[in-house]
């Protein structure tokens, strides 16, 4: 089975503060992408990334930026952590090539920014 | 751009009622179409999907037919669980894109 792991479930962070959430696959897939859950807005994605070193902007990529060295990790970084940005993070990845629209999630990322 | 539009929930059913969550789409030419759900503490899964006009997904008792007509692709169970409580997304993907369109989400609960 795919597995999708989000370094940790529950994060508190102050305003300003670096954040980083990681996030690591173990099925060699080609695309991973970072989205934001919120009530009433459902999934919106910030960035993705189609291969090692790429990356492509989502619908909301301000206040964030991603990083892909190797590629099973997808870190996603906020550089000063904003009240705004407190939320449910989920990372997901996906085979590639040709596009099947299977993507395997991860458990989420609560992060809460005070 | 593309759109997905979802029945506002919350949809809370008693246990072997019948489910419809309603789902319409918008979007340029011809979409492959997406039911996931999320259990509650767990990440979204497949539930559920097609590729063109007139598939039928199914999976764990539950079925969604890809309509062109009427842009639709409707969620539907005869009897639902009480394990079937969860967040339940509708979600398009187009032109060999893996970067999913998501709907926002409708949760249903079910009552023993």
């Amino acid at each position: 089975d795919v597995k999708v792991t989000q370094s940790s479930r529950y994060l508190v962070k102050r305003t300003g503060e670096k954040v980083f959430l990681e996030c690591v696959q173990d099925m060699d897939h080609e695309n991973m992408f970072w989205y934001r859950q919120d009530p009433g807005l459902g999934l919106r994605l910030i960035y993705f990334s189609y291969d090692v070193k790429m990356k492509e902007k989502g619908d909301i990529p301000e206040g964030y930026s991603v990083s892909r060295e190797k590629k099973e990790r997808f870190s996603l970084i906020l550089e000063s952590a904003s009240t705004n940005q407190t939320s449910m993070y989920l990372c997901a990845s996906s085979l590639g090539q040709g596009g099947t629209g299977e993507l395997f999630f991860g458990e989420g990322s609560r992060l809460t920014v005070l | 751009g593309d759109s997905v539009t979802q029945m506002e929930g919350p949809v809370t059913l008693s246990e072997e009622a019948f489910l419809t969550i309603n789902c319409t789409y918008t979007a340029t030419g011809y979409p492959s179409l997406f039911w996931y759900v999320q259990y509650p503490g767990e990440g979204l899964q497949l539930l559920l999907k097609a590729t063109k006009a007139d598939d039928k997904g199914s999976n764990k008792g539950f079925e969604a037919t890809y309509r062109k007509e009427t842009t639709s692709f409707h969620l539907e169970k005869g009897s639902v669980q009480v394990s079937d409580s969860a967040v339940y997304f509708c979600a398009l993907t187009q032109g060999g894109s893996e970067k999913l369109v998501f709907g926002k989400g409708t949760k249903l609960t079910v009552n023993p």
